[in-house]
Order: structure tokens, then C-alpha cells, then sequence
């Protein structure tokens, strides 16, 4: 089955510390690109971060750069966020994104042509004192 | 970085409309679009890639257009099910910046 299942939300003070991790089966997860999208209560979609399937190569939202870091342990499957310096606005339900997937013909394939079609249930992220 | 400005924001309609949602960017993205469709409580789910293509098992009374900097969804005859958040996204840009449009909320008239 092909599955992203996202743990390490929490509540944290402002300034605080959180590591987000997303565990990933059913694909090849070395050989796709993989992103983090986050969503406030009530608000729409935000894309905060993107990094390559070798972990060489990794993009920010203007919005977390210089506080998150995003990367990758290939061998155990798993994407992580690490989130530094937090701020009550970075509170959100954090989703990971991973590869575009047709579920009729098994086909899988970077989301910069196709779209996010694998997606986690979401973490949530508080940021309060 | 390239913005994507999506109307309307909301929309009220019934069962059997036809529905359109624009996305406009801010300046070209050629055809690296993609709509989603996301239900409370619900992550989002893929409807369109490449501005035009479905999804496998999307319904086809979804469709997508592009025309320079505007992409649009369409709903052909409005289901109940469709109600729900609409979100466009540009997929292939330098910087790297996967940005989403603001959403549109379409509900029940």
C-alpha cells in the first residue's frame, strides 16, 4: 500500500523546537522528490519546503526559510522537517507530499509534472506559550 | 516568485451548475498546473495535472483549461459531492516554489 504517515506534532512555545518526521511505503522513495505543505486553522493550502530524492537539493517558502530545515534518510524511507525559532504563525496542520501515483496503471512520478497524488493525514504543529 | 491569484474565493452554487474557477499567475507557467479538491478534515486530493489532464478516476465533469497566464476548472454539472475547497497549484518553476492559489470555497446555495 502506498502510504506517508507523518508523527512529531506537538505544542511547543514560541522560540521552540519541533522535528517532524514522515514515513514512507509502497514506492521507491529514493527516486522521488518529496515536499512539506502546511495549513493554519481555517486557512488554505501553503507549501513550505521541497527537497530532491538524493537530499542534495532543497527549496524553502520565504516564510520558514533560515528556521526549518527539510531532509531525508533514504535508507529508512523517511522525510523529516526540523523546525527551529518557531513563531505562532508557523502553527498549522503540517502535511508531507510525496510523488505523483495512478492507482489504476501503478505509475509513479515526480510531482513537478503531475501533482502531489500521495499525500500524509497531517501532524499539527501549536505554537503558543 | 511566481503568484497564483485564484477566483473567486468563494462561491455559492446548486446541484447541476456549472461551476469555473480561475487561477492567474503572475507571470507564465506554461502548462505545470495542477487542481486539487480538499474536504474537511480531509488532505488534499489530485483532480488535474498539466492544467488539462484527469486524474485516474476523477469524474469527467471535471476539466481543465489554460490560456497564457490563466488556468481554469471547471465543474460541468455540480454534484453533491463536489462541494468542498478548490486549490490550484504551479508545479515547475527556478527558484523551486510549489505555490498554491488562496482556495476557493465552493458551498451549497
Amino acid at each position: 500500500e502506498v502510504q506517508l504517515l507523518e508523527s512529531g506534532g506537538d505544542l511547543v512555545q514560541p522560540g521552540g523546537s519541533l522535528r517532524l518526521s514522515c514515513a514512507a511505503s509502497g514506492f521507491t522513495f529514493s527516486s522521488y522528490a518529496m515536499s512539506w505543505v502546511r495549513q493554519a486553522p481555517g486557512k488554505g493550502l501553503e507549501w513550505v519546503s521541497d527537497i530532491s530524492g538524493s537530499g542534495t537539493t532543497t527549496y524553502y517558502a520565504d516564510s520558514v526559510k533560515g528556521r526549518f530545515t527539510i531532509s531525508r534518510d533514504n535508507s529508512k524511507n523517511t522525510l523529516y522537517l526540523q523546525l527551529n525559532s518557531l513563531r505562532a504563525e508557523d502553527t498549522a496542520l503540517y502535511y508531507c507530499a510525496g510523488p505523483y501515483y495512478d492507482i489504476l496503471t501503478g505509475y509513479f512520478g515526480d510531482y513537478y509534472y503531475y501533482g502531489v497524488a500521495v499525500w500524509g493525514q497531517g501532524t499539527t504543529v501549536t505554537v503558543s506559550s | 516568485d511566481i503568484q497564483l491569484t485564484q477566483s473567486p474565493s468563494f462561491l455559492s452554487a446548486s446541484v447541476g451548475d456549472r461551476v469555473t474557477i480561475t487561477c492567474r499567475a503572475s507571470q507564465a507557467i506554461s502548462t505545470y498546473l495542477a487542481w486539487y479538491q480538499q474536504k474537511p478534515g480531509k488532505a488534499p486530493k489530485l483532480l488535474i495535472y498539466a492544467a488539462s489532464t484527469l486524474q485516474s478516476g476523477v469524474p469527467s465533469r471535471f476539466s481543465g483549461s489554460a490560456s497564457g497566464t490563466e488556468v481554469t476548472l471547471t465543474i460541468s454539472s455540480l454534484q453533491p459531492e463536489d462541494f468542498a475547497t478548490y486549490y490550484c497549484q504551479q508545479l515547475n518553476n527556478y527558484p523551486r516554489a510549489l505555490t498554491f492559489g488562496g482556495g476557493t470555497k465552493v458551498e451549497i446555495k
